[in-house]
Order: C-alpha cells, then sequence, then structure tokens
C-alpha cells in the first residue's frame, strides 16, 4: 500500500488561509469517506483534527476544516495563528482494512 | 481522561527482540480496537498492527507480517507489541493509539500515547 501524496511543504501569514492537500486511489481517499488529519508539533503525538472527512472532534477549532473530491482530500486552516505551525498527515482507511497515511506537510507561519 | 502511555522502548541489535507495552485508562478498554502505529526518525506515520476488542482478529502491515505480534489483556487495560527478528529499519518512535471503526473499515485513531523510542543498531 503506497503512502497518499502531500505536499512536502505550506506557509502562510497571520490570519491568511491555508489547504493542505492529500491524494490517493479509488482503493482509498477515493473509495471511502474515512479521511482523517492529523496535526503533530515537533517531539509530541499526533492529535486528530478532522475524521471523516468533514468531522471536528470536540475541542477541535472550527478554523479546522476538511473536503474532499475524488482521490484527493484536503484540510483548510483559516485564520491561521502561530500555534498552527506544524507537522500535517492525513490518513484514509484501504480496501484491505488497513490505514494508510501520507508523507506529511510542514506548515510555517510566517 | 483518556491516557495512554507506551513503555518497553530501547536500543537492541539487529536480530534481536522487543517487547513493547501500552497501559490505558480513562476508557472502557475492552471495547476498543487499539493499534500501534510507528514513526521512523524524521518520517512521517506508519500504521503497524490492530487488534479487535476481544483479541479475535488481527492486522499487520505487510513488512512486519511474521516477526511483530500485537497482542492484549483486558483484564489490565494493557497492549503488546511482541518485535522479533528487528532489523534497523524498524528504527521509530512506537505510538499506541484507541482505534475507531466504521462498519469493516478502520477510520483513525482518536487517541494516541507519548510514544517510546525503539533503536536497532550494532
Amino acid at each position: 500500500q503506497s503512502a497518499l501524496t502531500q505536499p512536502a511543504s505550506v506557509s502562510g501569514s497571520p490570519g491568511q488561509s491555508i489547504t493542505i492537500s492529500c491524494t490517493g486511489t479509488s482503493s482509498d481517499v477515493g473509495g471511502y469517506n474515512l479521511v482523517s488529519w492529523y496535526q503533530q508539533h515537533p517531539g509530541k503525538a499526533p492529535k486528530l483534527m478532522i475524521y471523516d472527512v468533514t468531522n471536528r472532534p470536540s475541542g477541535v477549532s472550527n478554523r479546522f476544516s476538511g473536503s474532499k473530491s475524488g482521490n484527493t482530500a484536503s484540510l483548510t486552516i483559516s485564520g491561521l495563528q502561530a500555534e498552527d505551525e506544524a507537522d500535517y498527515y492525513c490518513g484514509s482507511c484501504t480496501s484491505s482494512s488497513t490505514v494508510v497515511f501520507g508523507g506529511g506537510t510542514k506548515l510555517t507561519v510566517l | 481522561e483518556v491516557q495512554l502511555v507506551e513503555s518497553g522502548g530501547g536500543l537492541v541489535q539487529p536480530g534481536g527482540s522487543l517487547r513493547l507495552s501500552c497501559a490505558a485508562s480513562g476508557f472502557t478498554f475492552s471495547s476498543y480496537w487499539m493499534s500501534w502505529v510507528r514513526q521512523a526518525p524524521g518520517k512521517g506515520l506508519e500504521w503497524v498492527a490492530n487488534i479487535k476488542e476481544d483479541g479475535s482478529e488481527k492486522y499487520y502491515v505487510d513488512s512486519v507480517k511474521g516477526r511483530f505480534t500485537i497482542s492484549r489483556d483486558n483484564a489490565k487495560n494493557s497492549l503488546f507489541l511482541q518485535m522479533n527478528s528487528l532489523r534497523a529499519e524498524d528504527t521509530a518512535v512506537y505510538y499506541c493509539a484507541r482505534a475507531r471503526w466504521s462498519g469493516s473499515y478502520q477510520a483513525f485513531f482518536d487517541y494516541w500515547g507519548q510514544g517510546t523510542v525503539v533503536t536497532v543498531s550494532s
């Protein structure tokens, strides 16, 4: 199972919006509405930010939103804040009942 | 409060073995699938294995099949990963995570431990 494709890095200024893409295939991202997104600060454990493409867990800011079109899912962060600077990973279920992650995207807040 | 605390990591020689543990609290452990996810130094996340609530089903990533065994003790709210025939490429931070399913599909991980470091080197 190949990893999902994410841009290596994205950046934005405070207050701006950014979007991180996550591209897979019809056997993972495109086949199921089961895409999740995780935030990871350096030296810390990943934190669930979005699940089932668009849902936010309790306690996650509504500045974070998810969407999907075909084989590509997206995470949008609006009103960028300094504390949003982190690595972001997408994940998707697969047709073989496993989970595959993206390679990760480093978000820099300028 | 959900807590997952891993232990058991360390330095091991290639070909050696290690057993990781994860102590769970703050939720009904026996009601959830559990998983191990690893992250090699400077790399992304990789799902390793998962186990059903009662331990009756287990799945592994191809690269660890036949070498790693996931297990659990619901009476002690504990998850384990027995790692044998370790290779340099198994070097990583290993996270214990609570897995959520949607129907027949593993969907996401809603809680993660802080991780335990495994280094395979001579």
